[in-house]
């Protein structure tokens, strides 16, 4: 099993389409979650935290269940931009990073 | 802020020569830069850890001697692949973090393509 898994998709929603997807993660003595997007062929952003309480930015929104062990993201009103792949990194200590491998997210007009 | 640079942005180099990649931190100190490879359609494999002024910390399976990593300065950091291979083809990418390793910003990334 891999320590960090998320659904390759592709997700193909229209345009104003809310759109979750879940990363599980297999370390229960994971720190820290983050949320990056990455276009084609560029670099890695980082889109958001993911904090135990759940945060939201604007039309994100993610969330960590650690009793699950996953966590999620939530777009809402999704805008053609927001096509890309987005990658969950997963802190197993200071020391150990793991970058999910992706879900790619295609949004139709 | 928090921009990183990478340079080249792309590469070609014959079999057996060495490459050298830079990655800058412009607006921020950057006390550890980590290196990562990207093969098409998979997700970042971290290769390296690198503070200032220390050795590197490389992933299990990473060769050292192969992929030499130097920290010289807070801006700073390269990766020198010594005797490329085209398997060694890849996207290479850095990223910076001022405060350990969370919240790293990623340069643009070096697409080395050996022949």
């Amino acid at each position: 099993r891999k320590e960090v898994e998320q659904d390759p998709g592709p997700f193909n929603v229209p345009e104003g389409a809310t759109v979750a997807f879940n990363c599980t993660y297999s370390n229960s003595a994971s720190q820290s979650f983050f949320w990056y997007r990455q276009d084609c062929r560029k670099e890695p952003k980082l889109l958001m935290s993911v904090y135990s309480s759940g945060n939201e930015d604007g039309r994100f929104t993610a969330q960590l269940n650690r009793a699950s062990q996953y966590i999620s993201l939530l777009i809402r009103d999704s805008k053609l931009s927001d096509s890309a792949t987005y990658l969950c990194v997963v802190y197993s200590s200071a020391s150990k990073i793991i970058f999910g491998s992706g879900t790619r997210l295609s949004i139709r007009p | 802020g928090a921009v990183v640079s990478q340079h080249p942005s792309w590469v070609i180099c014959k079999s057996g020569t060495s490459v050298k990649i830079e990655c800058r931190s412009l607006d921020f100190q950057a006390t550890t830069m980590f290196w990562y490879r990207q093969f098409p359609k998979q997700s970042l494999m971290l290769m390296a850890t690198s503070n200032e002024g220390s050795k590197a910390t490389y992933e299990q399976g990473v060769e050292k001697d192969k992929f030499l990593i130097n920290h010289a300065s807070l801006t700073l950091s390269t990766l020198t692949v010594t005797s490329a291979h085209p398997e060694d083809s890849s996207f290479y990418i850095c990223s910076a973090s001022w405060e350990g390793p969370y919240e790293q910003y990623f340069g643009p990334g070096t697409r080395l393509t050996v022949t």
